[in-house]
């Protein structure tokens, strides 16, 4: 069955340091994947996506991820976390040929320390 | 930008009552999609739509139904309130020619009592 696990449910890092987290999926073939944030009270805003190609992929807000076909995985990583990036961190996959149809993982809320 | 707006961002409903959310995108996107939300569990894909009057069961349709009459609209439906529906619940669109991402509408925070 595909699926997507978030191995973390919650994070507290320092403002200032690094952040990975993490993502895990089940897939037969090779997915389209995604991140989403959520901000408190806020819809979900995409971060980064992956199709194909360079595997370390950028996005907004100075997140990056790279997808190791390998490990099935799909880490999302900034090197300087911010107190604003404190929120609720969702990975997603997809294919194209379900229709846009995606599969969430559990979530990692996110909290940074002073 | 694609806009997607969820009529109601909190609503108290009584156990048994029929509700309705709706959702609206001012884009024409084909796809449609509803999801819940609720903590530990993530996103879970309730149902979705390719096209108007078309509509395809996602993980969890059990207690819910859907309406797509227009392109633009794509309602969910509650037939029977229970507690245990107590959720919030996202409204996204999708169109091929979107570079792959959701639009997500800002989610209707239902309360079943």
């Amino acid at each position: 069955a595909q699926s997507v696990t978030q191995p973390d449910i919650h994070i507290t890092v320092s403002e200032g340091a690094s952040l990975e987290l993490r993502c895990n999926y089940s897939y037969g073939a090779t997915p389209y994947l995604f991140w989403y944030v959520q901000s408190p009270g806020q819809g979900l805003q995409l971060l980064l996506k992956y199709f194909s190609g360079d595997t370390l992929v950028q996005g907004i807000k100075g997140f990056e991820a790279e997808f190791k076909r390998s490990q099935s995985s799909f880490n999302l990583r900034k090197p300087s976390v911010h107190w604003s990036d404190a929120a609720e961190y969702f990975c997603a996959v997809g294919k194209h040929n379900q229709g846009g149809k995606l599969i969430f993982g559990q979530g990692t809320e996110l909290s940074v320390k002073p | 930008d694609v806009k997607v707006t969820q009529s109601s961002r909190y609503l108290v409903k009584r156990t048994g009552e029929k509700v309705f959310l709706e959702c609206v995108q001012d884009m024409d996107h084909e796809n449609m999609f509803w999801y819940r939300q609720d903590p530990g569990l993530g996103l879970r894909l309730i149902y979705f739509s390719y096209d108007v009057k078309m509509k395809e069961k996602g993980d969890i349709p059990e207690g819910y139904s859907v309406s797509r009459e227009k392109k633009e609209r794509f309602s969910l439906i509650l037939e029977s309130a229970s507690t245990n529906q107590t959720s919030m619940y996202l409204c996204a669109t999708w169109a091929p020619s979107s570079n792959y991402g959701y639009t997500f509408g800002s989610g209707t925070r239902l309360t079943v009592v």
